[in-house]
């Protein structure tokens, strides 16, 4: 059973559409992450949190922003997406000072057209 | 900084076959170390990870890896592939002494043919 939920799990939008992608966890850990994946390419890193008020941006730039309100939760939000957007996003989260390991949701799978 | 690199973006293999997926690192500090597995439209999964101790390490589904610091290897085998292996397996490195924060290889996709 899934303890960090992501959706939505699959979408489709026009170019200049504003979307949310969220992502909660019941694990209550303080770290949370959001990854790009690419076929055939790293999984790389373009936002995370160490928790509420926490927010920093990643290896990757990213047109996207993040927010972190409450412990649990921690969307990702794109203003105005373009088709260069279109990609798999990760959200996942681990304890914090605790070896690195990494709990993954399920994925939020962005195509725009 | 840390980096990883997975030889080969696809390995198949016949049913029964040994299955040996290579990661090797580079870090500044003695590092962690984990391999993640990937089904189809799914996230990432813990497979297994090396922290401290001993270096032969096992995971879940009959899946070990063994940690040798002087070949900066850290490679993922299993004795036995079964169909329902076939998947995509990421190698990741973590600092201790800093954000503990991974870094992730590219992949590779095991391919496993009956």
């Amino acid at each position: 059973e899934a303890d960090i939920y992501q959706t939505p799990r699959y979408l489709v939008i026009g170019t200049g559409k504003k979307i949310t992608l969220e992502c909660s966890q019941t694990m209550g850990h303080d770290k949370m992450y959001w990854y790009q994946q690419d076929p055939g390419m790293e999984l790389h890193l373009i936002h995370y949190s160490y928790g509420v008020n926490s927010t920093e941006k990643g290896d990757l730039s990213s047109e996207s922003t993040v927010s972190r309100i409450r412990t649990e939760h921690f969307p990702l939000t794109l203003e105005s997406a373009r088709p260069s957007h279109t990609s798999q996003y990760l959200c996942a989260s681990s304890e914090t000072g605790v070896t690195g390991e990494l709990f993954f949701g399920e994925g939020s799978r962005l195509t725009v057209l | 900084a840390q980096s990883v690199t997975q030889l080969g973006s696809h390995v198949s293999v016949s049913e029964g076959a040994l299955v040996l997926l290579r990661c090797n690192y580079s870090s500044s500090v003695p590092p962690y170390l984990f391999w993640y597995v990937q089904y189809p439209n799914q996230g990432l999964q813990l497979l297994l990870k090396y922290t401290t101790g001993a270096t032969l390490v096992k995971g879940i589904n009959g899946f070990e890896a063994e940690f040798k610091k002087s070949e900066t290897s850290f490679h993922l085998t299993k004795p036995s592939a079964h169909m329902s292996d076939a998947a995509e397996y990421f190698c990741a490195v973590s600092d201790p002494g800093g954000s503990y924060i991974p870094t992730f290889g590219r992949g590779t996709s095991l391919i496993v043919h009956p």
